[in-house]
């Protein structure tokens, strides 16, 4: 089945620092999501992207929709505290539903 | 959490008993699904529903089942509970499905936290 690589695996950030992340596939997907999850609760959505190319922010996040249709990235810039988490992208695969990645974990360095 | 309430947020079975989670939605939204979140496997789809009484399977169906009988609450059920079904579940729900929808957005809630002793 179709299946999302997301990358780093988690990732230490000072306050301030830029953030990248990023999803691929060996699939095409139609729609990338970015969602993020706080301990306890459940994912909200950050961003969605629908047209290959597509750059779209939401303060101080953007996400990119690849041009090949196969990968998505998600940048964090001047990151702050509440940006610790855990951020997950989603493509709709070819029957309609959401394939997720694995998430990508973010602390804050010691 | 979009409208949605998962139910109940936190439960400690014994293996072999039965076990329902509710997920009520107050968005009037035709899709919802059923997912389980695992360390290291991210989120798998379980079943999903896409009406009222309209439902299929997922990713991860095997051991749960599923009923809608209202647009409002979607059931999940473990018939027999097993140690390996210990998992947050989580309800999400999406206005737009299927192949056509570009807009398939899904919104979750809170999740419960089931754990089979």
């Amino acid at each position: 089945g179709q299946q999302l690589n997301q990358s780093p695996q988690s990732m230490f950030i000072q306050e301030g620092e830029d953030v990248s992340m990023n999803c691929t596939s060996s699939s095409i997907f139609n729609t990338w999501l970015w969602y993020k999850q706080d301990p306890g609760e459940g994912p909200v959505l950050l961003i969605a992207l629908y047209k290959a190319g597509e750059l779209t922010s939401n303060g101080r996040l953007t996400a990119q929709f690849g041009i090949t249709r196969k990968d998505s990235f998600l940048n964090i810039s001047a990151s702050i505290p509440s940006d610790v988490g855990i951020y997950f992208c989603a493509g709709r695969g070819s029957q309609g539903n959401l394939i997720f990645g694995k998430g990508t974990k973010l602390s804050v360095k010691p | 959490d979009a409208g949605i309430t998962q139910s109940p947020r936190h439960k400690v079975t014994e293996t072999g008993t039965p076990v329902t989670l509710r997920c009520h939605q107050t968005e009037n939204h035709r899709y919802m699904y059923w997912y389980r979140q695992d360390p290291g496997h991210g989120l798998r789809l379980i079943h999903y529903s896409y009406g009222v009484k309209d439902t299929d399977k997922g990713e991860v169906s095997d051991g749960y089942s599923v009923s809608r009988s209202k647009t409002e609450d979607f059931l999940l059920t473990l018939e027999s509970a097993t140690s390996s079904q210990t998992s947050v579940y989580f309800c999400a729900i999406s206005e737009w499905g299927g192949r056509g929808a570009a807009k398939n957005i899904q919104y979750f809630g809170a999740g419960t936290r089931l754990s089979v002793l």
